[in-house]
């Protein structure tokens, strides 16, 4: 089983701060099967960043996605209010064929 | 548009079966696999299966496999899952997600608050 692991946990940063958050992955996958989503509130989730370094529709080019093999990550340039969620990353390949990491859980200060 | 319109909010008793439904509109519904999330409070995503309504196929997380049955009805555009034997950890949010063509799970569900109490 593939397993993501995400730090930090929680983190806060101030407006206008860059945001590292990043994802390991238990076993080398390609880079075309990992995504992140931006989640707020519990509310639904919305696709973020997928294979790796593509942004999703209507998210700010301030986002960025990089990484392969077993080691990624989702950079923000300079952070806004609005950035404030929690973040997972997530893969599909193998069995159980598709999980997420646990979570990035970023604060604004 | 594409819209994925879940079933409300179910209490339910321990012991008890459950059937959430999820509503597509606004695509091709028998084209793309239809995934299920779980999400309990204050914890992360969780993905439990996927089905695929074109033909009935169907792929499950291990762990989910007993607990959740997904099935598709095409003339309705509408997916299902079915929880059985619930208990209080299987209270939590459950959303469907579609698979997209670019972008994995592209559009999701509101989200279906499942309770679990005597």
């Amino acid at each position: 089983e593939i397993v993501l692991t995400q730090s930090p946990a929680l983190m806060a940063a101030s407006p206008g701060e860059k945001v590292t958050i990043t994802c390991s992955v238990s076993s080398s996958i390609s880079s075309s099967n990992l995504h992140w989503y931006q989640q707020k509130s519990e509310t639904s989730p919305k696709p973020w960043i997928y294979g790796t370094s593509n942004l999703a529709s209507g998210v700010p080019v301030r986002f960025s996605g990089s990484g392969s093999g077993t080691s990624y990550s989702l950079t923000i340039s300079s952070m806004e209010a609005e950035d404030a969620a929690t973040y997972y990353c997530q893969q599909w390949s193998s069995y159980p064929l598709i999980t997420f990491g646990s979570g990035t859980k970023l604060e604004i200060k | 548009q594409v819209q994925l319109q879940q079933s409300g909010p179910e209490l339910v008793k321990p012991g008890a079966s459950v059937k959430i439904s999820c509503k597509a509109s606004g695509y091709a519904f028998s084209s793309s696999w239809m995934n299920w999330v779980k999400q309990r409070p204050g914890q992360g995503l969780e993905w439990i299966g996927r089905i695929y309504p074109g033909d009935g196929d169907t792929n499950y997380n291990g762990k989910f496999k007993g607990k959740a049955t997904l099935t598709a009805d095409k003339s309705s555009s509408t997916a299902y899952m079915q929880l059985s034997s619930l208990t209080s950890v299987d209270s939590a949010v459950y959303f469907c997600a579609r698979w997209g063509m670019v972008t994995p799970f592209d559009y999701w569900g509101q989200g279906t608050t499942l309770t679990v109490s005597s």
